[in-house]
């Protein structure tokens, strides 16, 4: 079983559709994020969570909407997306210290069409 | 200035030789520097970490860090065909955030 678990690995949605990505952690870490990885463009960090409490939105629009229940758990809601939202959606966790080292999920191919 | 910096590549080195990936930071503050291997279709995996001038050690990997050029390496000894991926430098923005460069492509030649 490893470390970080991100469900679906792949997924196809309409503009239209509601969808939600989930993420679990194993390593007993209490800070989780979510990041976007587009092609030729660094790592986005999009949304922090320390102790199951937001820390960082990054600007990111209101069509992401995420959600952390415990330190364990994280969502990232999703709805009304533009196929531009179309990328790899990596999930992570760390300890939440100065430097801690950061283990990734698998990820998600989300394509908008 | 973007705060890391990477060169996006291709780089390509015949099998056995040694690979060298450069990164180049903006915050003088910076105390510790991560190296990811990224394969394609898949996610970053960490494979080294430095926080102290000098060089560390870990297999065929080599990180060098030199925090008066605000610049960090990573050398691969012996390269292997299994080592062609992107190679991520990260380095941490403020307590538990990092930022990550784009990383660079590395192709090692049988």
């Amino acid at each position: 079983e490893t470390g970080v678990t991100q469900t679906p690995r792949h997924l196809v949605m309409g503009m239209t559709n509601k969808k939600s990505l989930k993420c679990e952690q194993h390593l007993g870490h209490n800070a989780m994020y979510w990041y976007k990885q587009s092609a030729k463009k660094p790592l986005e960090l999009m949304f922090v969570y320390n102790f199951k409490e937001q820390t960082e939105n990054n600007s990111v629009p209101s069509r992401f909407s995420p959600e952390c229940p415990n330190s364990s758990h994280l969502f990232l809601h999703l709805h009304t997306l533009q196929p531009e939202d179309s990328a790899l959606y990596l999930c992570a966790s760390s300890q939440v210290a100065e430097g801690s080292m950061t283990f990734f999920g698998q990820g998600t191919r989300l394509t908008v069409v | 200035q973007k705060e890391v910096e990477q060169n996006s590549g291709p780089l390509s080195v015949p099998e056995g030789a040694i690979a060298s990936l450069n990164c180049t930071y903006s915050d003088r503050g910076s105390q510790s520097f991560f190296w990811y291997r990224q394969y394609s279709g898949k996610s970053p995996e960490l494979i080294m970490f430095i926080y102290s001038n000098g060089d560390k050690e870990d297999g065929r990997f080599t990180a060098q860090l030199n925090k008066a050029s605000q610049y960090v390496s990573l050398l691969i000894r012996d390269s292997q065909p299994s080592d062609s991926a992107t190679y991520l430098c990260a380095v941490p923005l403020t307590g538990n955030q990092f930022y990550f460069g784009t990383g660079t492509s590395l192709t090692v030649i049988p």
